[in-house]
């Protein structure tokens, strides 16, 4: 079966400072990737999504970027954080191409920076 | 501009008795319409998916509906449990494309 896993579960960072966060898919190959962002009382916010290695899309121009060196790994990263960057992040894969077939979330990340 | 709008924001329930939660959208056209549940920190899990071309979807007690030309849906919750609590999402996803749009969701807590 297939799993996604997300780490840190929970972080408390300073402004200014780097991020890092890692998502991994286990039991399936080639999936596409997505990268998403939910501040307090706002819906779920597209930040990045990857159709495979090396392929990343940005939907929202921000400070946050986003890479996948490998299949099923997918990196969340920023340079120095906004306050702004608070929030919970969730990764997500979906496998194939029908527009049907189920987004699948990982537990997230919630981010606080101070 | 695509948008999901959820009403109410918030709804306390007592345990056993029915709910239903509201979305209206302005995503034209879609592909399908989901209904997602999402325990506090946790990751949104999919209850019913439908397309536009579906009117309803059951899921054990979870019960969607779909009216494609008022750009309405529903969920119906029967005999909630305590461990209905939770936030439900309306995400729908505009025709040709992956990407989702989520409502803010209902946040809808049971009591015993």
């Amino acid at each position: 079966s297939q799993t996604i896993h997300q780490w840190p579960a929970t972080l408390v960072q300073p402004v200014g400072s780097p991020l890092s966060l890692e998502c991994t898919v286990e039991g399936t190959s080639n999936p596409n990737l997505y990268w998403y962002r939910q501040a307090a009382g706002r819906g779920l916010q597209l930040l990045f999504y990857s159709v495979g290695i090396g392929q990343i899309s940005s939907e929202v121009p921000q400070n946050l970027s986003a890479s996948r060196p490998q299949d099923r790994q997918f990196i969340l990263s920023s340079k120095k954080l906004l306050l702004s960057d608070s929030g919970f992040y969730l990764c997500a894969w979906r496998a194939g191409t029908s527009v049907l077939n189920e987004q699948f979330f990982g537990p997230g990340t919630r981010l606080t920076v101070l | 501009k695509n948008q999901v709008e959820q009403s109410p924001q918030s709804l306390i329930i007592l345990e056993g008795k029915n709910c239903t939660l509201q979305c209206n959208y302005t995503v034209s056209p879609f592909s399908n319409l989901r209904w997602y549940k999402q325990d506090t920190g946790r990751g949104p899990v999919s209850l019913t998916i439908m397309t536009f071309s579906e009117n309803t979807k059951s899921n054990g007690r979870y019960t969607a509906t779909l009216d494609a030309d008022t750009k309405q849906s529903s969920l119906h919750i029967t005999a909630s449990q305590l461990s209905d609590s939770a936030s439900y999402i309306c995400v729908v996803s505009p025709f040709n494309t992956d990407k989702l749009i989520f409502g803010t969701g209902t946040r809808l807590q049971v009591f015993p």
